[in-house]
């Protein structure tokens, strides 16, 4: 069973410019998570997907966005890029069960940098 | 703010068993535990996860204290690819999903 995949595995872009960012789940999962994870720092969740909705998002400004796609893959956009956005962005994907989402399984991620 | 407190580095003998500690102890009663692992700036891996009972499963074991305040990570013969950065989670409800909320975790580092 193919895992979480994540599109470009690197990414550079110059400060100001808009980056896009691509994660396809796990067969069957329905739920798709945002994560961001600057050098040497734990994860910080930025954004959840869930049936095409955006269900929640965490403590980061408006130019951090997405969407997910009828197919349950997802894309996050971030825009006017500033060098603090340099960072690994993870995706996770999980299913919902028995009215709760189950464990979250992660992509390798993509790294961004910003200069 | 991250739930867990754990040892911000740890080593281990090749070949020996590695015990990670994690301190929770304002979890609630319906919070899972849960361990992940990152080795070098890859993906998370999913280690274990557990609610009261110890568990175990091909990776790993959970021992999770009878009052849930901590628990401890079993890796029972450890290799040199176990030399990651081990992350323990408390799972916790949020507007209709769960929130995992990864602390500094423990880097372990397994020696030859």
């Amino acid at each position: 069973e193919a895992g979480v995949t994540q599109s470009p595995t690197h990414l550079i872009k110059t400060r100001g410019q808009q980056a896009t960012l691509r994660c396809s789940p796990i067969s069957g999962h329905t739920s798709v998570y945002w994560y961001q994870q600057a050098l040497g720092l734990g994860l910080q969740f930025l954004l959840w997907y869930d049936e095409g909705e955006e269900r929640n998002r965490g403590n980061f400004p408006p130019r951090f966005s997405g969407r997910q796609f009828p197919n349950y893959s997802s894309e996050l956009n971030v825009n006017a890029l500033e060098l603090e956005d340099s960072a690994l962005y993870l995706c996770a994907s999980s299913f919902l069960a028995s009215g709760f989402q189950e464990t979250q399984y992660f992509g390798p991620g993509t790294r961004l940098l910003v200069l | 703010d991250a739930k867990t407190t754990q040892p911000p580095s740890m080593d281990c003998a090749e070949g020996r068993a590695a015990n990670l500690p994690c301190n929770h102890s304002t979890i609630s009663g319906n919070e899972y535990v849960y361990w992940y692992r990152q080795i070098h700036s890859q993906g998370p891996q999913y280690i274990i996860h557990g609610l009261k009972n110890n568990e175990t499963n091909e990776m790993a074991s959970l021992i999770i204290t009878e009052d849930r305040k901590s628990s401890t990570l079993i890796l029972p013969h450890a290799t040199l690819r176990d030399t990651a950065v081990y992350y323990c989670i408390v799972r916790v409800p949020a507007s209709g999903t769960y929130k995992y909320i990864f602390g500094t975790g423990t880097r372990l580092k397994v020696l030859a």
